[in-house]
């Protein structure tokens, strides 16, 4: 099955710098990804969609300056937390869809996610 | 608006006992359903999807769901559920027409005891 990777799987840092998570699509090309946001004991939410090749798509409410996403190839995705605060400490997950699925499109397959702690 | 909502936010089951988690979806001319479930600290995994055909869906573990159109419901159950099954289950829909988001419910978390 399509397999996608996430690099961190963990991360600690310092309140104030930037931190970027890898979204890897392994053996499939997706033109779409999508970036989520849990917290704790809650369903995911979802941040913005990443489009190879223009500008992300944000959800109202998040910060495009501080969410900074780029989808530079077919198997790549990678989102930016600039100057990180405490309040940004979460589990980061992203998915992928399979651009040659035919019908099965609409699935996403997810990351295993970033747990990011800032202190 | 489009929504899911699974009614459940937890459900303590004895093993070996069986056990449905309730899923329903707004009204909609064409939709994707989905199941996933995360352990601790993981990722998602897909349990299953209902994409068209078959409304009776077979997943892994031992897992199957429903798709009833005339209820807007995508219930997953298990006929007998082990200790291991213990983890929080969401239930996610693609709306058709719409840019192919998944929305997803709240989640139910799943306890299992001996």
């Amino acid at each position: 099955g399509a397999v996608v990777s996430q690099h961190p799987s963990r991360v600690i840092c310092k309140s104030g710098t930037s931190v970027k998570i890898e979204c890897r699509s392994l053996d499939f090309q997706a033109t779409t990804m999508f970036w989520y946001r849990q917290f704790p004991k809650k369903s995911l939410m979802l941040m913005a969609t990443s489009n190879e090749g223009s500008k992300a798509t944000y959800e109202q409410g998040v910060e495009k300056d501080k969410f900074l996403i780029n989808h530079a190839s077919l198997t790549l995705s990678t989102l930016t937390v600039t100057s990180a605060h405490p309040e940004d400490s979460s589990f980061y997950i992203c998915s992928a869809r399979d651009f040659f699925a035919g019908p099965s499109y609409n699935e996403q397959f997810f990351g295993p996610g970033t747990r990011l702690t800032v202190l | 608006a489009q929504s899911v909502t699974q009614l459940d936010s937890q459900v303590p089951v004895f093993e070996e006992a069986p056990v449905e988690l309730r899923c329903n979806y707004s009204s909609s001319v064409s939709v994707y359903l989905f199941w996933y479930v995360q352990y601790p600290n993981q990722g998602l995994q897909l349990l299953l999807k209902y994409l068209s055909g078959s409304t009776l869906v077979k997943g892994i573990n031992g897992f199957e769901a429903e798709f009833n159109k005339s209820q807007t419901s995508f219930h997953l159950r298990k006929p007998s559920v082990h200790i291991s099954d213990t983890a929080e289950y969401f239930c996610a829909v693609v709306y058709g027409g719409s840019q192919g988001n998944l929305i997803f419910g709240k989640g139910t978390k799943l306890s299992v005891k001996p």
